[in-house]
């Protein structure tokens, strides 16, 4: 029973597309999170919901459009995509009450590649 | 800010060899720290974390100290083996905010 899950797993598209990324999560966390790794592993946070609502928003292009339906789910919307939005996006989630010690749970990646 | 430096890869090791990873950071407060290893095609997944000073986090024969004297959490284990072969992501936590990574790290083990 896959804890973190993420579709779809690979996604090939045009420069210009709309494309959608999902995330659920049943571990009954609060929190989510999206990461974008780049080709060098290099992983830097995108967002953070909590309880379906955005806490963290890094510096972010606003083509990248997140959307929390419920705390269980976090999805990823990105218009007009570019050659640079090729990478993997890891989709997390975290326990609530633990503050520093929690661990983050992660997604198994989709790796978007832009044409 | 938090931030997170840990030692450029790719190091490669034959099996059985000794493995250390440099971790150092830089934190305003006093941080929970994490090594998540990230296998080929897959997720991350913790390897092992350390939430005050002189905590030793240890899993699968991988062992590291939170020294807040030398800011670091350097990773260990004595013998690798090929199935070690992976990303290794030093990271940290503080005030329950993101986790800061640091730029990962490729392991690659030869028989």
């Amino acid at each position: 029973d896959t804890a973190v899950s993420q579709t779809p797993k690979y996604l090939v598209t045009q420069m210009g597309n709309d494309k959608s990324i999902k995330c659920e999560q049943n571990l009954g966390h609060d929190t989510m999170y999206w990461y974008k790794q780049d080709s060098k592993k290099f992983l830097k946070i995108m967002f953070s919901y909590n309880n379906k609502e955005l806490i963290i928003n890094e510096t972010v292009p606003n083509r990248f459009s997140p959307k929390s339906p419920d705390k269980a789910h976090l999805n990823l919307h990105i218009n007009s995509l570019e050659l640079g939005d090729s990478a993997v996006y890891f989709c997390a989630s975290s326990s609530p009450g633990t503050g520093n010690t929690g661990e983050l749970f992660f997604g198994e990646g989709s790796r978007l590649t832009v044409l | 800010g938090n931030s997170v430096t840990q030692m450029e890869g790719p190091v490669t090791l034959s099996e059985e060899a000794f493995l250390t990873i440099n971790c150092t950071y830089t934190a305003t407060g006093y941080p929970s720290l994490f090594w998540y290893v990230q296998y080929p095609g897959e997720g991350l997944q913790l390897l092992l974390k350390a939430t005050k000073a002189d905590d030793k986090g240890s899993n699968k024969g991988f062992e590291a100290t939170y020294r807040k004297e030398t800011t670091s959490f350097h990773l260990e284990k004595g013998s690798v083996q090929v199935s070690d072969s992976a990303v290794y992501f030093c990271a940290l936590r503080l005030n329950g905010d993101k986790l800061v990574f640091g730029a990962g790290t490729i392991l690659r083990v030869k028989s």
